[in-house]
């Protein structure tokens, strides 16, 4: 399993944009990139997963480069309520197989008025 | 996604006694995942628990002290034996379900 690198704590204010950047130089073919975000006393949930190029919903843009071994969360605009930790994941994708996800240490986003 | 719904949300209880955590889904899933998350911790992945057969531990978690049923594809349950303060965390199970993993809201056990 790919192991994980990330910043360990950011700052912002609202309305800006954060990039939250996550090395993965050992990801593998079959790996899928994932972020999760937790908020305090809740469990992690998902906010956007990609295998390659650039993925967007309405929540978040995942940039992936064509050699995948780094991968940016982008959130657009953030309010106080996107403080949180958010987990940069790489594994396989899909029901009934063997990839478990391993969570490294996160980055925690701290939003400022 | 998937409903989890995970109980109990919080407990205290005594040292030298067990506390057994339900998970239940709203859909039939292959493999449940156990985590724990220790204060201002990350999550750490205890065992993931198929249904029909024994479940695998990660390494640093054994049976005795974290066992685990499966009794069908939508319900399972994590007991942590022989509480000690060390044990103090959240822990969560979660199922993958096509398209990322839903986790429960995560049981807090405080061990005094």
């Amino acid at each position: 399993l790919a192991k994980t690198t990330q910043p360990i704590s950011m700052d912002s204010y609202e309305g800006q944009e954060v990039n939250i950047t996550c090395s993965h130089n050992n990801i593998a073919t079959n790996d899928y990139i994932t972020w999760y975000q937790q908020f305090p006393s809740q469990g992690p949930r998902f906010i956007i997963q990609g295998y390659k190029t650039k993925v967007t919903n309405e929540v978040a843009s995942l940039f992936i480069p064509a050699d995948r071994k780094s991968s940016t969360l982008s959130l657009p605009r953030v309010s106080l309520s996107d403080t949180a930790v958010y987990y940069c994941l790489v594994g396989e994708k899909g029901s009934g197989n063997t990839g478990k996800l391993i969570f490294g240490q996160g980055t925690t986003l701290q939003v400022k008025p | 996604s998937a409903v989890i719904s995970q109980k109990p949300s919080r407990d205290i209880c005594q040292r030298g006694t067990s506390l057994t955590i339900q998970c239940q889904v709203d859909s039939q899933v292959t493999m449940m995942f156990w985590y724990r998350q220790q204060p201002g911790q990350s999550l750490t992945l205890i065992a993931t628990a198929n249904q029909g057969s024994e479940a695998t531990y990660e390494s640093g978690f054994v049976i005795d002290k974290f066992p685990i049923s499966r009794p069908n594809l939508t319900f399972s349950t994590l007991t942590v034996s022989n509480l000690s303060p060390e044990d103090s965390s959240i822990y969560l199970c979660s199922v993958d379900i096509n398209y990322g993993y839903t986790f429960g809201s995560g049981t807090r056990l405080t061990v005094v």
